[in-house]
């Protein structure tokens, strides 16, 4: 069964840092493209950034610059470093695992996500 | 403002059938496949459609997709109160070099 657990969310500070895993299970970790996507509170979702399995990076433009998506497969987990938070990268951020062989935009399994705040 | 276009709700009784459009423009849905996610609150998302129409596994045969031009749709016929979710559209847009999603469309089932 696939299984994607997001963590490493929390309340931080306009400026601060965070690094979210996501502790992949259940697939070939080290054959398949990951991104993030993250929700708003009552809002929809955005994309954030996607490395694919032989390492080629994209970046939404919100996070370029502040945002480092990376991947470990000996321990297949997918990370996601944040700096220079802001208010409004306060948001639901899930890991998404995209479909094999399919369009870039086809994610077909997700995590529950985890929860960022920026407030001070 | 999404770069991809959705009408904010929907709605229809159940059995009926419903459609949500999606419009984009030539970097994104014009070049582009589209993908469609169901959101039921609370919830993360789910691939509910993919490459336009094609319908994953476990997904029932009353969701159907198409694309034409610069726009996608998606028709659930036999509408049933489960159906009562957020849904989103998402494709590639080699302008912006990522991936946009539409803003949503909350369908009711009333």
């Amino acid at each position: 069964e696939v299984q994607l657990l997001e963590s490493g969310g929390g309340l931080v500070q306009p400026g601060g840092s965070l690094r979210l895993s996501c502790a992949a299970s259940g697939f070939t970790f080290s054959s398949y493209d990951m991104s993030w996507v993250r929700q708003a509170p009552g809002k929809g979702l955005e994309w954030v950034s996607s490395i694919s399995a032989s390492g080629t990076i994209d970046y939404a433009d919100s996070g370029k610059g502040r945002f480092t998506i990376s991947r470990d497969n000996s321990k297949t987990t997918l990370f996601l470093q944040m700096n220079s938070l802001r208010a409004e990268d306060t948001a639901l951020y899930y890991c998404a695992r995209r479909c094999l062989g399919s369009s870039v935009s086809c994610f077909d399994y997700w995590g529950q996500g985890t929860l960022v705040t920026v407030s001070s | 403002q999404s770069v991809l276009t959705q009408p904010p709700s929907a709605s229809g009784t159940p059995g009926q059938r419903v459609t949500i459009s999606c419009s984009g423009s030539s970097s994104n849905i014009g070049t582009y496949t589209v993908n469609w996610f169901q959101q039921v609150p609370g919830t993360a998302p789910k691939l509910l459609m993919s490459s336009n129409n094609q319908r994953p596994s476990g997904v029932p045969d009353r969701f159907s997709g198409s694309e034409s031009g610069t726009s996608a749709s998606l028709a659930i016929s036999g509408l049933q109160s489960e159906d009562e979710a957020d849904y989103f559209c998402a494709a590639w847009d080699g302008s912006l070099n990522g991936v946009i999603f539409g803003g949503g469309t909350k369908l009711t089932v009333l």
